[in-house]
């Protein structure tokens, strides 16, 4: 119930192309969907978060899709550059109390010149 | 850049050694945790303190001992670590622990246990 699903492990694109990494979660009292990338030896940052009211989220080259009803949401990167590779956390958090965030497994993104 | 500082960012210790991971943060927030992460995993929480109290410890064993001096800073204090404790440490803060989102994370301690 808890679980967030990550997809794919690993994700190589072209410089220039669009990388979609997606997740999918069961806990419909999920109402906070933060992405975090993480850089080989460094601490993981926040990218990009959504809430479930909203069906899209764009800043810059990075957008969140959000599909409330089939319970999965998405991170594209458009116009991808070799200084994105870094792996991808999707995570989500559930309101009232203390709720732990739930990290997905992660996806390893190179972008190759 | 990160608004969470963490020293060292590397450590090498004996199983017999007694070492301690420091973290600090400025942005006032009121609740601070500490993470493990494994390679080509994602975070584990270890520990949440809230308003300088341990709130959440997530069944970590006790050679893990974390202290919240004052509202800036976090230790870990580590004792008699097993080699399969070597990981990356993630200090980490948020606004308050039932309030705001948003997790900020430090750039990690990386720890080798020999």
């Amino acid at each position: 119930q808890q679980q967030v699903k990550q997809s794919p492990q690993s994700l190589i694109v072209q410089k220039g192309g669009i990388s979609i990494i997606n997740c999918a979660y069961e806990n419909t009292a999920f109402d906070y969907f933060p992405w975090y990338q993480q850089f080989p030896g460094k601490g993981p940052a926040l990218l990009i978060a959504i809430r479930p009211d909203v069906s899209e989220k764009k800043e810059g080259r990075f957008t969140i899709s959000f599909n409330k009803s089939a319970k999965q949401f998405s991170l594209h990167i458009m116009d991808s550059q070799p200084g994105d590779s870094a792996t991808y956390f999707c995570a989500a958090k559930a309101p009232g109390g203390y709720q732990k965030v739930t990290f997905g497994t992660g996806t390893k993104l190179q972008v190759i010149p | 850049d990160t608004e969470v500082t963490q020293t060292p960012k590397h450590l090498v210790m004996g199983m017999t050694n007694k070492k301690s991971l420091k973290c600090e943060q400025h942005m006032g927030h009121r609740a601070m945790y500490w993470y493990k992460q494994k390679a080509k995993k994602p975070p584990e929480l270890m520990f949440v303190y809230s308003y300088e109290k341990l709130s959440i410890n997530e069944s970590v064993p006790s050679r893990f001992s974390p202290e919240c001096p004052n509202s800036s800073l976090l230790n870990l204090h580590l004792h008699a670590l097993q080699p399969e404790d070597s990981a990356l440490y993630l200090c980490a803060s948020s606004q308050e622990l039932t309030l705001g989102n948003t997790i900020y994370f430090g750039e990690g301690s990386w720890l080798t246990v020999v």
